[in-house]
């Protein structure tokens, strides 16, 4: 069974600062996609990023980005500028392409903090 | 665009009374999810459906059960309620066309409470 695991349950940035949060999962299958989500205080889950794991080019969005390593099974997310607005939970969240298996597996997330 | 809308947004059950979180999409998705999330967790999977008239269970599908009688609705029903089911249940939706999946819609949860 896949497995996703986020090592830290909290982080901190200074606003305009960079951070990256870590993500690593377990997985035997060799084509998947890997996402990013925010959950703000008001708790909509808002997808911020995916990955397709037969895709080397790391995914980009604006000032959002991965650092996706295969052979290591990491996933991180690295948010440039960060901005007050960034303070939410992250989860990262993993889904199989194997026909039939439409489930998602969610990490158990990171609470980032954004300093003034 | 409406999205996916969850109803109610907040409710609070005495043990062993019974009811259903209303799910429904109007963006014509055939795929949809219930998920649970406590405190400090990522979100568990309950159940999920792939199209109307076909559901499946998910990791944590004890105490509940769904229906899909149409494309936009799938509503979770708690028959008994305990303690154990007090968390926040977010509905979610896409849309598979071919060997294509797109990512998740999420509504806006509701806060379930048994006291």
């Amino acid at each position: 069974a896949q497995t996703v695991t986020q090592s830290q349950p909290e982080m901190s940035v200074q606003e305009a600062e960079t951070v990256t949060l870590s993500c690593t999962y377990d997985t035997s299958e060799s084509d998947y996609y890997l996402f990013w989500y925010k959950q703000p205080p008001s708790r909509q889950m808002i997808l911020v990023i995916r990955q397709e794991a037969y895709k080397q080019q790391n995914a980009t969005e604006n000032r959002f980005s991965v650092n996706f390593q295969k052979a290591a099974k990491s996933f991180s997310l690295k948010i440039s500028d960060s901005q007050l607005g960034d303070a939410a939970m992250y989860f990262c969240a993993y889904r199989s392409t194997t026909s039939g298996t439409y489930k998602y597996i969610f990490g158990t997330g990171t609470r980032l903090k954004v300093l003034a | 665009n409406a999205g996916v809308t969850q109803t109610p947004k907040f409710r609070i059950l005495k043990i062993g009374q019974s009811m259903t979180l209303q799910c429904t999409q109007d963006m014509n998705h055939n795929y949809m999810y219930w998920y649970r999330q406590d405190p400090g967790m990522g979100l568990k999977l309950i159940y999920y459906s792939v199209g109307a008239g076909i559901t499946d269970k998910g990791e944590v599908p004890n105490g509940y059960n769904v229906s899909r009688s149409t494309t936009e609705d799938f509503p979770l029903r708690l028959e008994l309620a305990a303690p154990s089911q007090t968390s926040v249940y977010f509905c979610a939706s896409s849309y598979r066309a071919g060997v294509s999946l797109t990512p998740q819609h999420f509504g806006d949860g509701t806060r379930l409470s048994i006291l």
